[in-house]
């Protein structure tokens, strides 16, 4: 399977805190993108990582991408209510028109 | 249209029957997709169209699934003859040129009795 794995598969944290999830997968890729996806909705594009970038910012969202470890991380710092949602990493392969989605990682945050 | 548009919300139907899912994608977004959810998963790839080529169909799970796509813009997914394993979230999204972010609709629930 070229789908990868995200782990961990749920997590749950105090307000405040930070949240890391991870994502691996098994063939190479142009770009790697997470998601968000709120309970019954569809799904927000957070952030877009390339192949040669190897970190990105956006607000308190940190995406680090290792090339040659197949593997990505999302970290959310500051964690506030709002941010419990499913978060999917999707992954573009050099070849091929499909972007692969995992499982994904259920972030319940505390308040 | 501002966003990616889905029809219907909900449909439930019965195990035999056929369906059809819309999908309305953004003007200008030239790639469009189908997904398929099932209840806590993740998304499984089911069809890509871009432009004028022809559609990557790799991920149909079977022939009872097609999809078309007129006149670049709006497409349909159609289930023949639905199973109780049918019953999922179908999701469409669309992007400008295959690259760079998708944008997602709300999705289509759909419940085989």
């Amino acid at each position: 399977s070229q789908q990868g794995e995200e782990d961990p598969q749920a997590l749950s944290i105090q307000e405040g805190e930070n949240a890391t999830m991870n994502c691996s997968y098994k063939t190479s890729i142009n770009n790697l993108q997470w998601y968000r996806q709120n309970s019954g909705r569809g799904l927000v594009h957070l952030i877009l990582i390339r192949s040669n970038e190897r970190e990105k910012h956006s607000g308190r969202l940190r995406v680090t991408l290792d090339t040659s470890k197949k593997s990505s991380s999302l970290l959310i710092t500051a964690s506030r209510a709002a941010d419990t949602a499913s978060y999917f990493c999707a992954r573009e392969p050099n070849t091929g028109n499909q972007f692969y989605f995992g499982t994904g990682t259920s972030l319940t945050v505390i308040p | 249209g501002a966003g990616v548009s889905q029809s219907p919300s909900n449909k439930v139907t019965e195990k035999g029957k056929d369906v059809e899912l819309r999908c309305d994608p953004i003007s200008g977004h030239t790639a469009l997709y189908w997904y398929r959810q099932s209840l806590g998963q993740g998304l499984e790839f089911l069809i890509y169209f871009q432009g004028n080529s022809a559609p990557d169909k790799s991920g149909l799970p079977s022939d009872r699934f097609s999809a078309e796509r007129t006149g670049g813009s709006v497409s349909t997914l159609t289930i023949q003859r639905t199973q109780q394993e049918d019953s999922a979230v179908y999701l469409c999204a669309s992007s400008f040129k295959g690259f760079g972010e998708l944008f997602f609709g709300e999705g289509s629930r759909l419940t085989v009795l």
